[in-house]
């Protein structure tokens, strides 16, 4: 089973406005990360939160991490059609190695 | 090359026959990743190694299915008899390190994979 558990499943928006995306787990992590696939392909690492972090900054992305929620969530500001693509949380367990990802969230930026 | 190079990029195969996926990580790059990926669904964890040894092997699904990297660079998943249910998208990464200091893992494209 997936450790990470993404919502909503699928989103769709239109250019210029904010994508929010939200990760939850079960279980005691290392660290959170989320990746960004485009057309079932090849996963691009975008940004890693650590266990001890509460929030992150990436350029138009922002990552927060409520370990107590066992939640993570990963907005996109002033989205673009480019932006259009899946995206998966994945996380490593403190006891273990293995970077597990969620089912991901299908993305959809309509120009 | 600069990333994760995966070959073949797609392999079709007869149900029963054997396969080898090969995966070259970023040179100096210890740990290093399988991953099967369904359509619609995430990437589901195989196996990982961490230079030679297979850290974490417990995502093999059954004894079809077996990993080496032999040097501790190029690594090879293989898969006898094959079935119709081990069509899929197989993802290989590798990142720095591994273990509970990891940091970013990269993705080759994968090899999709049809059994027929």
């Amino acid at each position: 089973s997936q450790q990470g558990e993404e919502d909503p499943q699928a989103l769709s928006i239109q250019e210029g406005e904010n994508a929010t995306m939200n990760c939850s787990y079960k279980t005691s992590i290392n660290n959170l990360q989320w990746y960004r696939q485009n057309s079932g392909r090849g996963l691009v690492h975008l940004i890693l939160i650590r266990s001890n972090e509460r929030e992150k900054h990436s350029g138009r992305l922002r990552v927060t991490l409520d370990t107590s929620k066992k939640s993570s969530s990963l907005l996109i500001t002033a989205s673009r059609a480019a932006d259009t693509a899946s995206y998966f949380c994945a996380t490593t367990k403190t006891s273990g190695s293995r970077l597990t990802f969620g089912e991901g969230t299908q993305l959809t930026v309509n120009p | 090359g600069a990333g994760v190079s995966q070959t073949p990029s797609n392999k079709v195969t007869e149900k029963g026959k054997y396969v080898e996926l090969r995966c070259d990580p970023i040179s100096g790059h210890t740990a290093l990743y399988w991953y099967r990926q369904s359509l619609g669904q995430g990437p589901e964890f195989l196996i990982y190694f961490q230079g030679t040894g297979a850290a974490d092997d417990s995502g093999l699904p059954n004894d079809r299915f077996f990993a080496v990297r032999p040097e501790g660079s190029v690594s090879t998943l293989k898969i006898q008899r094959t079935e119709r249910g081990d069509s899929a998208v197989y993802l290989c990464a590798s990142s720095l390190m591994g273990g509970t200091q990891n940091t970013e893992a990269f993705f080759g494209q994968g090899t999709r994979l049809t059994v027929v």
